[in-house]
C-alpha cells in the first residue's frame, strides 16, 4: 500500500507570504505527527492528531503555524507571514494507533523562505 | 541541556568494521527509546527501538540501554558502504501516551570501502 505522501515536495515563498502543506497519511492510521526538521538537526516535534482531534499543539513555535486535519485522514500545516526562520523540512508522520511503536514518515516538504 | 544528545560526528569507519552510536537523554521517566536511519535528502526510517535494560539485537544491529545511565546506544556489526547516512536517537516521553518523540540532532556515519 502507499505509505506517507506530503505535497508539495519543495516551496519557495516570500517573506511575509501565507503556506500550505498537506500530508497523506497512511489510510487506516489513528495518529499524525507534524514535525519540523533544521539543516542539521533532528526533528522537532510540533503537533500531533488521534483521528480529527488535535490532542497537542505545544511544539508550534508561534501562533503564525496552525494545523487542521478536519475528517481525520489528510492533515494541512499552514504557516501565516513566513519568517526566514521558518524554512526548513517539514515531516509529517503516522501511525497505526496511538502510542504505536513505529511511526511512518512522509518524504517532507522542504520550505524555503527568502 | 538539550533533552536528547548524541555526538554529531562525522564518524568514519572501515568497512567490515563495528559503528558504535551513543545517545543520552535527560528524562528520567522516558520508556521508549528509538533508532531512525535518515539518507541525505530522505525521511527517517525506523531500525529498532528497545525498552528494557541490556541489548535487544536485529540482524547487523545491536540496540542497547541503560537507564540508570540514561543512556542508549547502537551497534552496527559488518558496517557496509551503504550504512552510511545520519542515525536519529529518539525518546518517548513528556508523560505522553500516544508516542510523542524527541531527537536527537544526529550522527553522521560514513563507511568507507
Amino acid at each position: 500500500g502507499a505509505g506517507v505522501s506530503q505535497s508539495p515536495r519543495y516551496k519557495v515563498a516570500k517573506r511575509g507570504q501565507d503556506v500550505a502543506l498537506r500530508c497523506d497519511p497512511i489510510s487506516g492510521h489513528v495518529s499524525l505527527f507534524w514535525y519540523q526538521q533544521a539543516l542539521g538537526q533532528g526533528p522537532e516535534f510540533l503537533t500531533y492528531f488521534q483521528n480529527e482531534a488535535q490532542l497537542d499543539k505545544s511544539g508550534l513555535p508561534s501562533d503564525r503555524f496552525f494545523a487542521e486535519r478536519p475528517e481525520g485522514s489528510v492533515s494541512t500545516l499552514k504557516i501565516q507571514r513566513t519568517q526566514q526562520e521558518d524554512s526548513a523540512v517539514y515531516l509529517c508522520a503516522s501511525s497505526l494507533l496511538a502510542g504505536d511503536n513505529e511511526q511512518f514518515f512522509g518524504p517532507g516538504t522542504r520550505l524555503t523562505v527568502l | 541541556q538539550k533533552e536528547v544528545e548524541q555526538n554529531s560526528g562525522p564518524l568514519s569507519v572501515p568497512e567490515g568494521a563495528i559503528a558504535s552510536l551513543n545517545c543520552t537523554y535527560s528524562d528520567r521517566g522516558s520508556q521508549s527509546f528509538f533508532w531512525y536511519r535518515q539518507y541525505s535528502g530522505k525521511s527517517p526510517e525506523l531500525i529498532m527501538f528497545i525498552y528494557s535494560n541490556g541489548d535487544k539485537e536485529d540482524g547487523r544491529f545491536t540496540a542497547q540501554l541503560n537507564k540508570a545511565s540514561q543512556y542508549v546506544s547502537l551497534l552496527i556489526r559488518d558496517s557496509q558502504p551503504s550504512d552510511s547516512a545520519t542515525y536519529l536517537c529518539a525518546v518517548e516521553g513528556g508523560g505522553t501516551s500516544y508516542g510523542k518523540l524527541t531527537f536527537g540532532q544526529g550522527t553522521i556515519l560514513t563507511v568507507h570501502p
